[in-house]
């Protein structure tokens, strides 16, 4: 069984604080790992990591998979009251009929504070 | 207008009344699924579909069953609803794409249970 572990589950910061959010998995297959952002609607997507030690990087967000290790962080610098959100951490197995079929994490929830 | 529509949004029922939640997409995209979101628990998938003719069940399909009425609309059916199906649920599509991964959602249908 396919399994996403996220911490920590919740997190407040003030503004202007650097934080980084953990996701560790284990999956048959791996194929891709994604990071989400979901503020009080549906999720919104933000990261797919499918090769170790590459970072991606849109602003002050960045994110970096270690495939040995089974682990995802994602960073955000400099946050600001509107990163405070639930951020949904998921993995996908390879093969067609595993495609969209993830797995998610917990989430955590982070709070920013002015 | 939104690419992945839900509705009802909020519906509140009492236990034992048969739910209907719509979903429909103007995205084109063949692949359709339902996931269901519980605090501490994170997203959790009940049904999945490839195509029209294809119907496929997902982590928790017990309670629950759907039907592809085309390629952009796919609902999910409480026949017999209870209170540990109140939840956030989340109707998402996807295209088949090695090289993107992303979920597409819908809004979320809150769903309480009485």
């Amino acid at each position: 069984e396919d399994k996403v572990v996220q911490s920590p589950l919740s997190l407040v910061v003030h503004e202007g604080d650097t934080v980084t959010l953990n996701c560790s998995y284990e999956v048959t297959n791996f194929r891709s790992l994604l990071w989400y952002k979901q503020e009080k609607k549906a999720p919104t997507f933000l990261f797919m990591l499918t090769s170790s030690g590459i970072e991606k990087k849109s602003g002050r967000l960045s994110s970096i998979l270690d495939k040995k290790e089974l682990f995802s962080i994602l960073n955000i610098t400099a946050t600001q009251t509107g990163d405070s959100a639930i951020y949904l951490c998921a993995v996908g197995r390879r093969g067609g009929t595993s495609y969209g079929k993830l797995t998610f994490g917990q989430g955590t929830i982070l709070t920013v504070h002015p | 207008d939104a690419d992945v529509t839900q509705t009802p949004r909020n519906r509140i029922t009492k236990t034992g009344k048969r739910i209907m939640l719509e979903c429909s997409q103007t995205k084109g995209h063949d692949r359709m699924y339902w996931y269901r979101q519980d605090p501490g628990l994170g997203l959790r998938l009940i049904y999945y579909s490839f195509d029209v003719k294809d119907i496929n069940k997902g982590e928790i399909s017990d309670g629950y069953s759907v039907s592809r009425q085309a390629q952009a609309k796919f609902s999910l059916s409480l026949e017999s609803a209870i209170p540990n199906q109140t939840a956030l649920y989340f109707c998402a599509t996807s295209d088949f794409g090695e090289n993107t991964g992303e979920l597409f959602f819908g809004e979320g249908s809150r769903l309480t249970v009485l």
